[in-house]
């Protein structure tokens, strides 16, 4: 079946600090991927997307690529911010419109100033 | 940007008792909504998937006759927990599909449910 694994949290950073958070999927066919970002007391919102491999994501200064090679959707941002801090959920979509999304149990980063 | 509400943010319930969960899309029409359950440190599971007008589509597992889920309006989903037990106790979330956006999908912050 369809499935995401992401990197157990929590992630606990220093402003400015590198964050990566990885994400590897199990799908049968070609899915698409998301990165959703829940902050404190507001529901999930949409952080990037990708639809096909090697196509990278991007919105607010994070970036995740597609590989289809290593089934892995991984997020990034080169210098993160105090108002970062939040729980971060990778998941897919298979094609055809299913309309189901499949999640990770979340990851949740917190930034230091 | 697009809005989904639920409501009540948080309620405590009695066991065997039912209680109902309100999902709304405040500014535009959502054809399609979706209910989640989450656990603590858990993934979101779907439960069903809400279409107006007609029955909901439930997730293998989830049982019909306990979660009764309507989708009377284009703005509205309810959520009804029947005969309330301890280990339905768990955070409800719900989401609308937006049509007119792209099929972007927007989440409701969600509503904790505890069955004392």
């Amino acid at each position: 079946g369809n499935s995401v694994t992401q990197m157990e949290g929590p992630v606990t950073l220093s402003e400015e600090a590198f964050l990566t958070i990885n994400c590897t999927y199990t799908a049968t066919g070609y899915p698409s991927l998301f990165w959703y970002v829940q902050y404190p007391g507001e529901g999930l919102q949409l952080l990037l997307k990708a639809t096909k491999a090697d196509d990278k994501g991007s919105n607010k200064g994070f970036e995740a690529t597609y590989r289809k090679e290593t089934t892995s959707f991984h997020l990034e941002k080169g210098s993160v911010q105090v108002s970062d801090s939040a729980v971060y959920f990778c998941a897919l979509e298979t094609q055809g419109g299913s309309e189901k999304l499949v999640f990770g149990k979340g990851t949740k980063l917190t930034v230091n100033p | 940007g697009a809005v989904v509400s639920q409501h009540p943010s948080r309620v405590i319930c009695k066991s065997g008792t039912s209680v109902k969960i309100e999902c709304r899309s405040l500014d535009f029409q959502a054809t399609t909504m979706f209910w989640y359950r989450q656990f603590p440190k858990q993934s979101l599971m779907l439960m069903a998937t809400s279409n107006e007008g007609s029955k909901a589509t439930y997730e293998q597992g989830v049982e019909k006759d306990k979660f009764l889920i309507n989708h009377a309006s284009l703005t509205l989903s309810t959520l009804t927990v029947t005969s309330a037990h301890p280990e339905d106790s768990s955070f409800y979330i719900c989401s609308a599909r937006h049509a007119h956006a792209g099929n972007t999908i927007y989440f409701g912050e969600g509503s904790w449910l505890t069955v004392v």
